[in-house]
This record gives C-alpha cells, sequence and structure tokens, in this order.
C-alpha cells in the first residue's frame, strides 16, 4: 500500500508504563505531523518534522512525550510514565513538502487506552 | 495560538435537507482544507482554498472562503447518508505552514 501506515492500530497500557507509536510516511513526503484526537473532538497538534528536524514541538503537552524521525522516513511518538488522560487516538500524517497547499495524507491512527 | 472555532458542534439532519457549517478564527491563514472523518479512521482532504472569497464546489459541497481569509464555510445540498462524517477545517499558516484543525463538526444524515 502507498498509504501511511501506523502501528500498532490500538494499544492498551496500565499507567505509569511508556509507550512507543510507530509512523510510516508515503515515501517521498518530507513532512510528517503528529497530532491527537481525543473521542468525537477535532485535532490537537503535537509535532512537526520536516526530513528529519522537528522545528515545531510546541504541542507537545508534557517532558513526558518525545518523538523522533530517522532517514526523513519513519518516526517514533514515545509516551513515558502514561497517564489516563494520555488515552486517545493519535494520527500521523504526511505531506510532500509542507508547504501552502499541500494536502496531508493521514494514516488510521493509534487508539491508546490507559487503565 | 491559532484557534478555528466550528459551529454547530452536531448536526442530525434528514436525508434531502440542506446544511451549513461554520469555521472561524481571528487569525488569518494562507490557505484552509476541509476534511471529513469516519469512524476508525483518519480524515481525508476534501478540498483546499487559498484566495479570499475563494468558491470551490464538489458536487453536492460548495466551499467558501472568507475575504479576509479568517473564515470559511461548507455547504451541502440535498444531504445524504454517506455524508454522515466529522468534518474538520484546517488552516495553515506560518512561516512552514503549520495546520492547525478546528473543532470538528459531527453530521449525521438520517436516511
Amino acid at each position: 500500500g502507498a498509504g501511511v501506515s501506523q502501528s500498532p492500530s490500538n494499544k492498551v497500557t496500565e499507567k505509569g508504563k511508556d509507550v512507543e507509536l510507530r509512523c510510516d510516511p508515503i515515501s517521498g513526503h518530507t513532512a510528517l505531523y503528529w497530532y491527537r484526537q481525543r473521542l468525537g473532538q477535532g485535532l490537537e497538534f503535537l509535532i512537526y518534522f520536516q526530513g528529519n528536524s522537528a522545528p515545531d514541538k510546541s504541542g507537545l503537552p508534557s517532558d513526558r512525550f518525545s518523538a523522533e524521525r530517522t532517514g526523513e522516513s519513519v518516526s517514533t511518538l514515545t509516551i513515558q510514565r502514561t497517564q489516563q488522560e494520555d488515552s486517545a487516538v493519535y494520527l500521523c500524517a504526511s505531506s510532500l513538502s509542507g508547504q501552502r497547499n499541500s494536502p496531508l495524507h493521514f494514516g488510521n491512527g493509534t487508539r491508546l487506552t490507559v487503565t | 495560538t491559532q484557534l478555528l472555532e466550528q459551529s454547530p458542534q452536531f448536526l442530525s439532519i434528514q436525508e434531502g435537507e440542506n446544511l451549513t457549517v461554520y469555521c472561524n478564527s481571528s487569525s488569518v491563514f494562507s490557505s484552509l482544507q476541509w476534511y471529513r472523518q469516519e469512524p476508525g479512521e483518519g480524515p481525508v482532504l476534501l478540498v483546499t482554498v487559498v484566495t479570499g472569497g475563494e468558491v470551490k464546489k464538489l458536487k453536492r459541497l460548495t466551499f467558501q472562503f472568507g475575504d479576509a481569509r479568517k473564515d470559511s464555510s461548507l455547504h451541502i445540498t440535498a444531504a445524504q447518508p454517506g455524508d454522515t462524517g466529522l468534518y474538520l477545517c484546517a488552516g495553515a499558516a506560518g512561516g512552514y505552514q503549520k495546520v492547525t484543525f478546528g473543532t470538528g463538526t459531527k453530521l449525521q444524515v438520517i436516511p
């Protein structure tokens, strides 16, 4: 498939555990975004990558959240010491260049449940 | 912080009715996109508008970008059950075109 792929699709974890979410963007897309979506709501920006650099991390909620991107491809979002309020769908999107009019192509998200 | 407020939040209508969804902000955007999201999936792009006052039509959907590029509307004519979903507006601004999403409008079209 040529779309954005996210794994796992569902993750249930206990409070206090660390989790790692993965995003495989469309090949050749230099821009990559992570968003968080609470049930039935809009998307909350977390972080933006251009290549392997993250010029905008302003949406990360706390220092428990971090993300990296390697090879201008795969990105991982790590949440340390998970809390119940971290429960949400985490969506990854990529775009060709991050320029105006570049549409975002989304994966189907990872649904995270913290018990 | 750039905020995009959508109204209404929820809309339940009968098949065949018309509806309009609004997306408002105090910030100026260089472009605005509309997405539709279905349960269990990521949002899918419907349209991008870039010029103040621009109107774009996609079958029964009409999108308008405000003259000041701070607001937008989505009008659906003769809604069908297949139009059911979460509609999201998203504005792009800034040096790298940071994309900020609206609060969403959940539409249900009843057969």
